[in-house]
């Protein structure tokens, strides 16, 4: 069976520049959350989604949305890139919102704004 | 706010040495406790998850503790080997599927 999957692996974007990175949860799955992880750090809390509802937002600009999809696969989207955005993107999925419920993280996707 | 500490940031051992790695939180109002392991550039990968009631679990030559009345768990690591290099990090889960990391310790087996 296929773990959390996301696309791409890498990306290169300019300061001002607009980002859609992907996420496809593990099958069954259906919470999708994001994190950022800068370079030396933890991961941050981005979003959470269930069932297509925004169920969590972490302290992240306007700049920073998502959705998620009837076949709960999820997009990150990033608008007017700054240098700071330049981290790991990581996506977990879970089963749902139960409490206690185990979250599995995909490779991630390493984006740099130059 | 959650706060998630891990002590050491980093560390270096021989081979065949038993080890502990240390993650404190602020809030003891957590469900449960996630350890991760990391290698460098990628993503995580899950090793063991304590729930809030429980006091410890194992995996293999894993085995992990909570204390959540003190605000904290322990890795302990037995018979490390040179593969088990890599970045830990633990996370607390506080909101319905919302986890706090710490900025983790990174370790070195060294053969």
């Amino acid at each position: 069976d296929a773990g959390v999957t996301q696309s791409p692996t890498h990306l290169i974007k300019t300061r001002g520049q607009h980002v859609t990175l992907r996420c496809s949860p593990i099958s069954g799955h259906k919470s999708v959350s994001w994190y950022q992880q800068v370079l030396g750090q933890g991961p941050q809390f981005i979003f959470q989604y269930y069932e297509k509802e925004e169920r969590g937002r972490g302290n992240f600009p306007d700049r920073f949305s998502a959705r998620q999809f009837p076949n709960y696969s999820s997009e990150l989207n990033v608008n007017a890139l700054l240098l700071g955005d330049s981290a790991l993107y990581l996506c977990a999925s879970s089963v749902g919102l139960a409490i206690g419920n185990e979250q599995f993280f995909g490779p991630g996707t390493r984006l740099t704004v130059l | 706010k959650q706060e998630v500490t891990q002590i050491p940031a980093a560390l270096s051992v021989p081979e065949g040495e038993n080890l502990v790695l240390n993650c404190s939180f602020t809030d003891s109002a957590i469900y449960n406790l996630q350890w991760f392991r990391q290698d460098p550039g990628k993503g995580l990968t899950s090793l063991l998850l304590i729930q809030s009631s429980q006091r410890e679990q194992t995996s293999g030559r894993l085995n992990a503790s909570l204390d959540k009345s003190s605000g904290r768990s322990t890795l302990y690591i037995a018979a490390s080997q040179p593969g088990d290099s890599a970045t830990y990090l633990c996370a607390a889960q506080t909101g319905a599927n919302n986890l706090f990391f710490g900025t983790g310790t990174r370790l070195t087996v060294i053969p």
